[in-house]
């Protein structure tokens, strides 16, 4: 029974515009949460974090966004660029150090 | 540089053979773990460790086993490969206080 579910498995973007991802999750007892970003033939790289207690967090052109009573989250990439083609895993922690990981989304970014 | 590889990155066996791969990080991070990447499940946990000599059980654990001798190396045991193992295995590694994993490049694994 998988906990945290994208249930977007691609989105394809033009370049320069907002890309939007979403993940929702079932446990409530997730308390981190964290975006990887993963190219093929290559291991995934962590990419941005938020923890409970905030409803937002941004690093240059990605932010994360939190809806602790939705169970719910997104990232924004904004502007989109084409280098930001690539699979979007979400992952959630229950404060164990283990992750719980959604199933991805391919994000392609059009010229 | 620190740094978390993986070895084999390609590996072919047949069905009943015995496969370890190996995953070794230099960063001396307590926590390691073991991962499966397949279409439609994203990552899912197979084994993982907070420590030398502790071992634990993720949720798709059956007919894998790992030990952990030292900080650096967490090898990964298919006791007898089956065709449903084929896959994508990633390592990773964290510090004791922090949720945020590295990982290394994967190794493919085909079961013939």
């Amino acid at each position: 029974d998988q906990q945290v579910k994208q249930n977007s498995p691609s989105l394809s973007v033009q370049e320069g515009r907002i890309s939007i991802l979403n993940c929702d999750y079932t446990n409530s007892m997730f308390d981190y949460f964290l975006w990887y970003k993963k190219y093929p033939a290559e291991g995934p790289t962590f990419l941005i974090s938020i923890s409970s207690i905030k409803d937002k967090n941004e690093d240059g052109r990605f932010t994360v966004f939190l809806n602790k009573s939705a169970k719910h989250l997104s990232l924004h990439i904004v502007p989109s660029q084409p280098g930001d083609s690539a699979v979007y895993f979400c992952a959630a922690s229950a404060d164990d150090y283990k992750l719980s990981f959604g199933a991805g989304t391919t994000v392609t970014v059009r010229a | 540089d620190a740094e978390i590889t993986q070895s084999p990155r390609h590996k072919i066996t047949e069905t009943g053979r015995q496969v370890t791969l190996a995953c070794h990080q230099t960063w001396n991070h307590n926590n390691m773990f073991w991962y499966r990447q397949d279409l439609g499940h994203g990552l899912r946990l197979i084994h993982y460790s907070y420590g030398v000599h502790d071992t634990n059980k993720g949720e798709v654990s059956d007919g894998y086993s790992v030990s952990r001798s030292n900080t650096e190396d967490l090898p990964l045991t298919l006791e007898s490969a089956a065709s449903s193992q084929t896959s994508v295995y990633f390592c990773a590694s964290s510090t004791g206080g922090e949720e945020t994993q590295y990982f290394g490049p994967g190794t493919r694994l085909l079961v013939l």
